[in-house]
C-alpha cells in the first residue's frame, strides 16, 4: 500500500534559525497536504498543493511540490516559538478509487529553543 | 458551525468492554473520516464515508471496529471487546469532496478534537 515518510523526524532549532522538513511518498500522488499539530493538540490544515512542481508561500512558510509529484517539502524561515509543533505532510495517491483519502507521514517534531 | 465535534474528549475502558465514540461533522461537508494516532505517529486511517455510504475500510481494522453515518451527518465508531492495544486517540476529521464534470475537488481536513481511549 502507499506510504508516506518524513524527515527528519525531529529538528530541534534556535529561534531565528530556517527548517525544513522533506515528505517522501512511494506512490504517485494527485495532491499533497500539510497540516500542524500543537502539543495536545489536533492536525489543522495548512496548505494543498496540486500542480507539479507547485511552489506556494504563506508568510514565512514555503511549501513545494516535486515534479513527480511524489514527494514535498515545507520550510520556515527565521523560526519563531510560535512555530513549536508537529508537521505532517499527507498525500492523496494518484489513481485507485480511493480519491481523497490522506495517508499521513508520520510527521516532523520541531522544537524552538528561545 | 463551531466545526467538527467529537464526544467523549476522554474514555477509560476495562479490556473486553464495548466503546462508542461519536462525531459530529461540519454540516456542509460531505466526507467524515476517522483516524487513530498513537504517540508519535502520523493519524492511520481507519475507514470514510461520502455523506451515508461506508466508501472504503482500512485492512489493517480487525471485524471489532465498525463505524457507521445513519444519516449522513454524525458518525459513531464501536469498538467491541476492547484490548489494550486500541488504545490511542481517535480523530474524526470532516471535508468537502466535490463532484463536478467527472473531476474531483478535494478540500483540506477539519479535525475534531479526538477521542482519547485508554484500555486498562
Amino acid at each position: 500500500g502507499q506510504q508516506v515518510m518524513q524527515i527528519p523526524q525531529y529538528q530541534h532549532v534556535q529561534e531565528g534559525e530556517d527548517f525544513t522538513t522533506y515528505c517522501n511518498s512511494s506512490t504517485t500522488l494527485s495532491n499533497i497536504q500539510w497540516y500542524k499539530q500543537r502539543p495536545g493538540g489536533h492536525p489543522v490544515f495548512l496548505i494543498q498543493l496540486v500542480k507539479s512542481g507547485e511552489v506556494k508561500k504563506q508568510k514565512r512558510l514555503t511549501f513545494q511540490f516535486g515534479e513527480a509529484k511524489k514527494n514535498s517539502s515545507l520550510h520556515i524561515t527565521a523560526t519563531q516559538t510560535t512555530d513549536v509543533g508537529t508537521y505532517f505532510c499527507a498525500g492523496v495517491n494518484a489513481g485507485g478509487t480511493s480519491y481523497g483519502k490522506l495517508t499521513f507521514g508520520q510527521g516532523t517534531i520541531l522544537t524552538v529553543h528561545p | 458551525d463551531t466545526g467538527v465535534s467529537q464526544d467523549p474528549r476522554h474514555k477509560i475502558t476495562k479490556r473486553g468492554q464495548n466503546v462508542t465514540f461519536r462525531c459530529d461533522p461540519i454540516s456542509e461537508h460531505n466526507r467524515l473520516y476517522w483516524y487513530r494516532q498513537t504517540l508519535g505517529q502520523g493519524p492511520e486511517f481507519l475507514t470514510y464515508f461520502q455523506n451515508e455510504a461506508q466508501l472504503e475500510k482500512s485492512r489493517l481494522l480487525s471485524d471489532r471496529f465498525s463505524a457507521e453515518r445513519p444519516k449522513g451527518s454524525f458518525s459513531t465508531l464501536e469498538i467491541q471487546r476492547t484490548e489494550q492495544g486500541d488504545s490511542a486517540m481517535y480523530l474524526c476529521a470532516s471535508s468537502l469532496n466535490l463532484h463536478a464534470r467527472q473531476r474531483s475537488t478535494v478540500y483540506g481536513y477539519t479535525f475534531g478534537s479526538g477521542t482519547r481511549l485508554t484500555v486498562v
